[in-house]
């Protein structure tokens, strides 16, 4: 059984950083496309960062430049560090898996920017 | 970007009646759409790719039509299961993949 579950949320001061995990079972996160999607309270679904089996990376353009996605094979995680946090980061941060569409989601985790 | 358009934003429907949602896409993205469910509180879950196949597990009462810039979901009889926040996202032109802004279904 497919499994995403997603950690490391929070409330953050803007400004501030934080490292989002996504611990996977049930398959293998190297072998799939990965991707970080969010969804801000009450507003609909924003994709935010892929990374592909063969480890190349792409952002959202609202993320450029802050945000990395990366992967730990030997944990079968998926992370996504966070800097420089503003107040429209707030979401919650999903973890899918998908090439093209997303047929797996974990149960998401809440980052709160807010001093 | 392919900008993603849903309508109507909010689908006012009573038990037992079909439902149309409609997405639009800025240009053409073939047959690679996808609908989403999304219920409050909880995950969305994928119910339609390739804008009319069905994911696993989701009823016959669900189904998916259209290609290039225009598709709809049609739910035929609503269940009360139903009521949710539905959403399309393409998958042609990625990165970024963009989604539409979500159609509520609610109770009449």
């Amino acid at each position: 059984e497919v499994q995403l579950v997603e950690s490391g949320g929070g409330l953050i001061q803007p400004g501030g950083s934080l490292r989002l995990s996504c611990a996977a079972s049930g398959f293998t996160v190297s072998s799939n496309y990965m991707s970080w999607v969010r969804q801000a309270p009450g507003k609909g679904l924003d994709w935010v960062s892929v990374i592909y089996t063969g480890g190349s990376t792409y952002y959202a353009d609202s993320v450029k430049g802050r945000f990395t996605i990366s992967r730990d094979n030997s944990k079968n995680t998926l992370y996504l560090q966070m800097n420089s946090l503003r107040a429209e980061d707030t979401a919650v941060y999903y973890c899918a898996r998908g090439y093209g569409y997303f047929q797996d989601w974990g149960q998401g985790t809440l980052v709160t920017v807010s001093s | 970007e392919i900008v993603m358009t849903q309508s109507p934003a909010t689908l006012s429907v009573s038990p037992g009646e079909r439902a149309s949602l409609s997405c639009r896409a800025s240009q053409s993205v073939g047959s690679n759409l996808a609908w989403y469910q999304q219920k409050p509180g909880q995950v969305p879950r994928l119910l339609i790719d390739g804008a009319s196949t069905r994911a696993a597990g989701i009823p016959a009462r669900f189904s998916g039509s259209g290609s290039g810039t225009e598709f709809t979901l049609t739910i035929s009889s609503l269940q009360s299961e139903d009521f949710a926040v539905y959403y399309c996202q393409q998958y042609n032109n990625w990165p970024p993949w963009t989604f539409g802004q979500g159609t509520k279904v609610e109770i009449k």
